[in-house]
């Protein structure tokens, strides 16, 4: 079936405008997890989603960051008054549970621009 | 705090020599790790996880707790195994901690 999908695949953006990112999770996965790569950099956790819970924004960096998710189907994340430092490689993972052991999968990413 | 390290951004062997991806971690409690991997254009995925005690494409990697290491290992690399490898932790309930991540380059 079909992976985790993401669009835009890539997005530029002037410093200063709103970007919205959307993710397609795999269907039946309940858990949906947002993740943020800079360039040279590990993956830094922003957002995570189970079911009817309320979400972990743990990771969010600031108050200009938000994400929502609908269900258990798609999520957007969307990031306000766009800074140069937002330019990153945004991923989207799913995974079927969000048990402890469950294996994450992962989207494309879309890599965000910001000039 | 928990923190995955890896020491290497880059690693180059020729192909048929040994692998070693090294990771270390700092974690509080019981660590559950993994190693993902990116090969070029494709998706970033599951290598490996420690307690299936599995070898994935001829990896294998060992928790050391003692050594608070998790490092990825193959004796006999391939040119298909040029990708980059990402260690993870998992903190918590669900969130994956990542190293920086090592590209390997397997020479010919």
């Amino acid at each position: 079936g079909a992976g985790v999908s993401q669009s835009p695949s890539n997005k530029v953006t002037e410093k200063g405008k709103d970007v919205e990112l959307r993710c397609d999770p795999i269907s039946g996965h309940t858990a949906l997890y947002w993740y943020r790569q800079r360039l040279g950099q590990g993956l830094e956790f922003l957002i995570y989603f189970q079911g009817n819970s309320a979400p972990d924004k743990s990771g969010l960096p600031s108050d200009r960051f938000s994400a929502e998710r609908t269900g258990e189907s798609v999520s957007t994340l969307t990031i306000q008054r766009t800074q140069q430092e937002d330019s990153a490689v945004y991923l989207c993972a799913s995974s079927p549970v969000g048990g402890f052991y469950n294996e994450q999968f992962f989207g494309p990413g879309t890599r965000l621009t910001v000039l | 705090a928990q923190r995955v390290t890896q020491p290497e951004k880059l690693l180059s062997v020729f192909k048929g020599a040994p692998v070693e991806l090294k990771c270390n971690y700092s974690y509080s409690g019981s660590p559950e790790l993994f190693w993902y991997v990116q090969y070029s254009r494709q998706r970033l995925q599951l290598l490996l996880r420690h307690i299936s005690r599995e070898s994935i494409k001829g990896f294998t990697a060992d928790l050391n707790k003692g050594e608070t290491s998790f490092h990825l290992k193959k004796p006999f690399a391939q040119e298909e195994d040029s990708a980059m490898y990402y260690c993870a932790l998992i903190q918590g309930a669900q969130k994956l901690v990542f190293g920086q991540g090592t590209r390997l380059t397997i020479n010919p």
